[in-house]
């Protein structure tokens, strides 16, 4: 079955420092993966995708992700972490060529200290 | 302003009786979907829908029903409400199923006692 992995209930980095949050995904045909943050009593929101092209997508607030095939990995990163950035985050993935049905990580708790 | 709106944000109820939380997005997106937010598992999706009056299970639909009689409107009805339906709820929205990112409402919070 398809699905997506997040190793680290928890990530803790200081400000200034670089963030990287996992994500591996199963492999089956050509995934199309998302990263999604959510902050304390709000929705999820998009922060970027991979469908195809480029291996390092670019996204909100500074957010990167490098889309590695032979290691079926889609890992978030950020070369230097804002207390802001403290929050949940999201991987998920769809089918290779239908993303009706969305599967979800189980999230990952970003905490940036001073 | 583009948004995904939910209601009610905060719900307690009892087993047994029915309830309807509503979900309606203004950005004439085609694809709507809900799903559950609960501790350790991420989110998992309930019911989605591709287009008017085409819904579609998701991943743990058990105990729910959904309708999508109009394009901007996708409540989710349960009939007979159980305390395992604790939980948050999301409503999402997006142009279409293929691709797309999904717009994600507030959220509504669910306890069934």
């Amino acid at each position: 079955a398809q699905s997506v992995a997040q190793p680290e209930d928890q990530v803790k980095v200081a400000e200034g420092n670089p963030l990287t949050v996992k994500c591996t995904y199963s492999v089956s045909g050509n995934p199309y993966l998302f990263w999604y943050v959510q902050y304390p009593n709000r929705g999820l929101q998009f922060l970027l995708k991979y469908i195809t092209g480029d291996n390092l997508v670019k996204g909100s607030y500074g957010f990167e992700a490098e889309f590695n095939k032979s290691q079926t990995s889609f890992h978030l990163k950020k070369p230097s972490a804002l207390v802001s950035d403290s929050a949940l985050y999201f991987c998920a993935r769809g089918k290779s060529y239908n993303t009706d049905k969305l599967i979800f990580g189980t999230g990952t708790r970003l905490q940036v200290f001073p | 302003e583009a948004q995904v709106t939910q209601n009610p944000r905060y719900l307690i109820t009892v087993t047994g009786k029915k309830l309807t939380v509503t979900c309606s997005q203004n950005m004439n997106h085609e694809y709507m979907s809900w799903y559950r937010q609960d501790p350790g598992l991420g989110l998992r999706q309930i019911y989605y829908s591709m287009n008017v009056e085409v819904t579609d299970k998701g991943d743990v639909p058990e105990g729910y029903k959904v309708s999508r009689k109009e394009k901007r409107n996708f409540p989710l009805i349960l009939e007979s409400p159980s305390p395992n339906q604790t939980s948050l709820y999301f409503c999402a929205s997006s142009p279409s199923g293929f691709g797309y990112e999904q717009f994600f409402g507030p959220g509504t919070r669910l306890t069934v006692l």
